[in-house]
């Protein structure tokens, strides 16, 4: 069965500071893989996405992830958060098999103070 | 442009009552996909179409819970009759599919429904 795991619930950080924010994904079968964002009383929009080629993968708003096969994971990083980065942020995957259904990781909310 | 467009956004009913939750596509979108948002649970998909037809109702809970799509740009999910345990947060999210159902397509979703059972 396939499954995505975000390590940390939550994650309090300085604004300016950096950030990481961690995902971990098991399948036997090939994935694509997302990061989406949720603000506060929004649906979720898409930040970024890696489908194939180059394993660094550019989003919006200053976000990127990197794949990496060996260790199946998909951090997702800013250099320098801004207090409107605070959100909570999914990671995802779908099947090449089973058409866009996405299973979503439990959520990391992220808390940028000033 | 319009977003995915859901309707009502907040609901609160009693329990033994039929609820009913209304997705609008983007125009020209095929894809249409019902998730539930708890804080036990997360997000969990619950129902998805493909050009008016359900390709996976694996994740829909129990018999109380039916999702229609009567046009293209046009959905429903219908719980009847609605239990506490139903209150959630429910999406629906709509994606225009490059290919014959490609697992690559962003899915755009709505503000989502308020759900509250009392």
């Amino acid at each position: 069965a396939q499954s995505v795991t975000q390590l940390d619930s939550q994650v309090p950080v300085f604004e300016e500071a950096p950030v990481e924010l961690r995902c971990n994904y098991s399948s036997s079968v090939s994935v694509y893989l997302f990061w989406y964002v949720q603000y506060p009383n929004q649906g979720l929009q898409l930040l970024l996405k890696y489908l194939s080629g180059s394993t660094l993968v550019k989003g919006i708003n200053g976000f990127e992830a990197e794949f990496n096969k060996s260790q199946t994971s998909f951090h997702l990083r800013k250099p320098s958060v801004h207090i409107s980065d605070t959100a909570e942020y999914f990671c995802a995957v779908s099947l090449y098999n089973q058409g866009g259904k996405l299973i979503f990781g439990q959520g990391t909310e992220l808390s940028v103070k000033p | 442009d319009a977003g995915v467009i859901q309707s009502p956004r907040h609901e609160v009913t009693e329990m033994g009552q039929e609820v009913t939750l209304r997705c609008k596509l983007i125009s020209g979108h095929n894809s249409l996909f019902w998730y539930r948002q708890t804080m036990m649970r997360g997000l969990e998909l619950l129902i998805y179409f493909n050009n008016n037809v359900p390709i996976d109702d694996s994740g829909m809970p129990e018999d109380r819970f039916s999702a229609k799509m009567p046009n293209a740009s046009f959905s429903t999910l219908k719980i009847q009759p609605s239990e506490p345990r139903d209150s959630a947060v429910y999406f629906c999210a709509s994606s225009h599919p490059s290919g014959v159902l490609s697992t690559t397509d962003t899915q755009y979703f709505g503000p989502g429904t308020r759900l509250t059972v009392l």
